[in-house]
């Protein structure tokens, strides 16, 4: 079965610092990897996936993410926080023909201004 | 344009009724999803119907049952509700076929079970 592990509860950072939010996986086979934001009340958005080709993906708002597979990791980063990027990041994993999503418990990032 | 809409937002309800939240989306997607989020906010699936069949159906009580009329609607109807109910559920769905894979969510419905 497909896992996800974000090992910090809260990453909090300064404004206009570069931010980095940790996730590693745990799948059979090629692992589809996603990234999800949630702001308060709000549902979850998607920020950027990989599935294959580039190691290095690019998604919404200028955040980015490196697939490594040989650490199983897919960690977010984004070059400048800023304070609206205070949310809840979710990483994600599917294997290769199940559609089963398996979330991480989440992220909490605090930008202080 | 709503992506993937939820009814209700909120609901809030006694201890052993019976109560029904409803999806709809208008991306075409072929694969819908129930979640539920807990206080912790961990997120879990439930349900995943794709074109109108069940594909997931996880370890939930018998007393969730998922419903999808068309591919493009899921309700979730919930008899008997308990105080561990109490939770945000969660709508999404996805188009698998055409290699997007993400899924979109909806906004949410906040149920408390008083």
């Amino acid at each position: 079965a497909q896992s996800v592990a974000q090992p910090e509860d809260q990453v909090n950072v300064a404004e206009g610092n570069p931010l980095t939010v940790k996730c590693t996986y745990s799948v059979s086979g090629n692992p589809y990897l996603f990234w999800y934001v949630q702001y308060p009340n709000r549902g979850l958005q998607f920020l950027l996936k990989y599935i294959t080709g580039d190691n290095l993906v690019k998604g919404s708002y200028g955040f980015e993410a490196e697939f490594n597979k040989s650490q199983t990791s897919f960690h977010l980063k984004k070059p400048s926080a800023l304070v609206s990027d205070s949310a809840l990041y979710f990483c994600a994993v599917r294997q290769y023909g199940n559609n089963r999503l398996a979330f991480g418990k989440g992220n909490q990032v605090v930008v202080i201004p | 344009d709503t992506a993937v809409s939820q009814t209700p937002k909120y609901l809030v309800t006694q201890m052993g009724n019976d109560k029904s939240i409803k999806c709809e989306q208008n991306l075409g997607h072929d694969t819908m999803y129930w979640y539920k989020q807990d206080s912790k906010k961990f997120l879990k699936i439930m349900f995943s119907y794709n074109n109108k069949e069940l594909i997931i159906n996880e370890t939930v009580p018998n007393r969730f049952s998922p419903k999808s009329p068309d591919k493009a609607h899921l309700n979730l109807h919930i008899n008997s509700l308990e105080l561990g109910d109490s939770a945000v559920y969660f709508c999404a769905s996805s188009q698998d076929g055409t290699g997007t894979y993400e899924q979109y969510f909806g906004p949410g419905t906040r149920l408390t079970v008083t």
